[in-house]
């Protein structure tokens, strides 16, 4: 089955800087990588996602880069601000022809800590 | 966006007696709701995959029997923890997938099962 590995575990940044989470996967029919947030306590949120026909994304301030052949993923997030401040999962998928994505496999995420 | 109701939030029951949990999608149909399990400041770990009408698929270790999933339409889906344990005791997240944005799961915000 699919692995997924993030790293790192806790992330601290200073207000304003770029953050970056890295992921790497193993099963190379994998071709969908979502990102969550998610805050204490409550669900998580998808911030982006890209596919594997896309080697980078980008919506504002958050950014996904997609490395192929080299099964890794990265999520960029510019100009942090406090409310970044959450846990962050990148997770991967496989797509079927005519059908939609199986369940996700989930990096064991990211604590980013945005410092004021 | 799309909405996916989960209940209840917080439930505590004692050893031996059996919970249901329930997931519905409020704004579209859900082909298929998916199950995770989430432990304290961990990952989450997908359980099952549950498409409208037919049996439920789960993923290796996972008892079917222990944790029975009923999928009877569009917008609901249910999970019973049969004969519950405190080591069952955790954070049951589901997620449901629609027919347009097939790849993209919106999940629920969680059940918090507490075991006595």
């Amino acid at each position: 089955g699919e692995n997924v590995e993030q790293h790192p575990s806790t992330l601290s940044v200073q207000e304003g800087d770029s953050a970056v989470i890295k992921c790497t996967y193993s099963d190379s029919a994998s071709n969908y990588f979502p990102w969550y947030k998610q805050e204490l306590g409550k669900r998580p949120q998808l911030i982006i996602d890209i596919r594997s026909n896309v080697g980078e994304k980008k919506d504002q301030r958050i950014a996904v880069t997609l490395n192929k052949t080299a099964k890794h993923f990265s999520l960029h997030i510019t100009e942090t601000q406090p409310e970044d401040s959450a846990v962050y999962f990148c997770a991967a998928s496989e797509t079927y022809s005519g059908g939609g994505a199986d369940g996700l496999t989930f990096g064991k995420g990211t604590h980013l800590i945005i410092q004021p | 966006g799309a909405v996916v109701s989960q209940h209840p939030s917080w439930v505590i029951c004692k050893s031996g007696t059996s919970v249901k949990i329930e997931c519905r999608s409020l704004d579209f149909q859900a082909t298929t709701m998916f199950w995770y399990r989430q432990f304290p400041k961990q990952s989450l770990m997908l359980m099952a995959t549950s498409n409208e009408g037919s049996k439920a698929t789960y993923e290796q270790g996972v008892e079917k029997d222990k944790f029975l999933i009923n999928h009877a339409s569009l917008t609901l889906s249910t999970l019973t923890v049969t004969s519950a344990h405190p080591e069952d005791s955790s954070f049951y997240i589901c997620s449901a997938r629609g027919l347009l944005a097939k790849n993209i799961q919106y999940f629920g915000a969680g059940t918090r099962l507490s075991v006595l």
